[in-house]
């Protein structure tokens, strides 16, 4: 089956810019996720949706980060203003949507703001 | 709240000898207990994971894992090394709530396999 696909790969903005990136999980995965995972840390969820419904978003910075995703297959991460310290790689990960199933993830798009 | 410890920040270890990759964690509830790989410019790759069952839980790759719940660990553990086994290990907790699941990741623990 084809992957967690990502765009783009790499990403480089000066601050205050706004960046978008997308994602397409795989094929009848109910559940998706956004992580933000810093040099030397372990990922960190942003928001998790289930469908087109958001499960948990209670670490995203809402004043600067949104996401949606329509009719419940692709999903876009977007970042207004971006700071210095969102330089992250950004994980698109998806799964069958019970707690049973691991996370396929995507390669990641790997942001530097300068 | 559930939480999750990689006590070492890298591990190494000579090629065909065995290797242990040590988490630790905390939960209100079961644990769903996972490991994942990520290989240098690419995503995370899911190794194994413990829902119910027996303690010792086999994956991808010839890795495996020893739940222990009164020690509340779950290492990840390799026969004989492998150099192409050097990577960034990630031990991963799932908390289950009324109405969903929050998974949390540790820190990771990077390791070398020298030949």
């Amino acid at each position: 089956e084809a992957g967690v696909a990502q765009s783009p790969r790499y990403k480089i903005i000066e601050k205050r810019q706004s960046v978008a990136f997308w994602c397409n999980p795989i094929s009848g995965h109910a559940t998706l996720y956004w992580y933000q995972q810093i040099l030397g840390q372990g990922p960190k969820l942003l928001i998790q949706f289930q469908n087109n419904g958001v499960v948990d978003d209670s670490q995203l910075p809402k004043d600067r980060f949104s996401a949606e995703r329509l009719k419940g297959v692709d999903s876009t991460l977007k970042i207004q203003p971006a700071k210095l310290e969102d330089s992250a790689v950004y994980l698109c990960a998806s799964s069958q949507g019970t707690a049973v199933y691991g996370y396929t993830f995507g390669s990641g798009t790997r942001l530097t703001v300068v | 709240a559930q939480s999750v410890a990689q006590p070492e920040d890298q591990v190494n270890v000579a090629e065909g000898n065995p290797l242990t990759v040590k988490c630790t964690y905390s939960v209100s509830g079961n644990p769903y207990l996972f490991w994942y790989v990520q290989y240098p410019n690419r995503g995370l790759q899911f190794l194994l994971k413990y829902i119910t069952g027996d303690n010792l839980v086999k994956g991808s790759y010839g890795f495996e894992a020893e739940f222990n719940k009164s020690q509340t660990s779950f290492h990840l553990k390799k026969p004989s090394a492998l150099v192409s086994d050097s990577a960034l290990y990630f031990c991963a907790v799932r908390d289950l709530y009324t109405g969903g699941f929050k998974t949390i990741f540790g820190a990771g623990t990077r390791l070398f396999v020298k030949a």
